[in-house]
């Protein structure tokens, strides 16, 4: 089984500012991809960044970067510069690759307002 | 333009019908999912496809039936059995269901039961 959690319902932060997501993820699999997507209000998924369990660095997309600490299980996603546009919902994801191939688990997310 | 298209975008069902929802992708993928997500929460897993005429139940499979004939299509219907079916569903597809694929997302359907 594999689980991913996200404690904060939701998440302030100032314009320009940055701020940090949390994800802890629990799984029975050696191997296993991270994902993070962002859902505005329209309900479109939008993916933003990836991190796969072997990989040695953190990945980095644009204003987007991921904090990962394999020995804690976390993938915190790190949003730098916020702008107003960044206000959405925020979704933690795994996906692993033996027992868990193909299945997605996805976190309950967290609420994200940028205010001016 | 490639991309996953799901219609209808709002569908209405009277209680005990069943209703079929539509998922076409032309991206090539060869992986796609179904999920269903609740006003405030996140995505469950209802089924995924790894290759034609191949699926498997996901978390929250009960309910619901698909199909996969054609790579492209992966058509969701939610049976009268579904006792809750009030929800937002999101179809996603994948160049394969491999730990490092990205899942690409269509518009969803948000169905209503009167």
């Amino acid at each position: 089984a594999q689980k991913i959690t996200q404690t904060q319902p939701g998440m302030f932060v100032q314009e320009k500012e940055a701020v940090t997501l949390d994800c802890t993820y629990d799984t029975s699999d050696p191997s296993y991809g991270l994902f993070w997507y962002k859902q505005p209000s329209s309900g479109e998924m939008i993916f933003l960044i990836y991190q796969g369990s072997y990989d040695q660095q953190n990945a980095t997309e644009g204003r987007y970067s991921l904090n990962f600490q394999k020995a804690r299980k976390s993938a915190n996603l790190v949003i730098s510069a916020s702008q107003l546009g960044d206000s959405a919902m925020y979704f933690c994801a795994m996906r692993g690759h033996n027992t868990n191939a193909g299945k997605s688990t996805f976190g309950d997310g967290t609420t994200l307002t940028v205010k001016p | 333009d490639g991309g996953i298209t799901q219609s209808p975008k709002y569908l209405f069902r009277k209680e005990g019908q069943n209703v079929t929802l539509s998922c076409e992708q032309n991206l090539n993928h060869d992986a796609m999912y179904w999920y269903r997500q609740d006003p405030g929460q996140g995505l469950r897993l209802i089924y995924y496809s790894q290759i034609v005429n191949d699926f498997q139940k996901g978390d929250i499979a009960e309910g619901y039936s698909v199909s996969r004939e054609k790579k492209e299509s992966f058509p969701l219907t939610v049976t009268s059995a579904q006792k809750n079916p009030t929800a937002f569903y999101l179809c996603a597809s994948s160049i394969e269901a491999a730990p490092y694929n990205e899942q690409f997302f269509g518009p969803g359907t948000r169905l209503t039961v009167l």
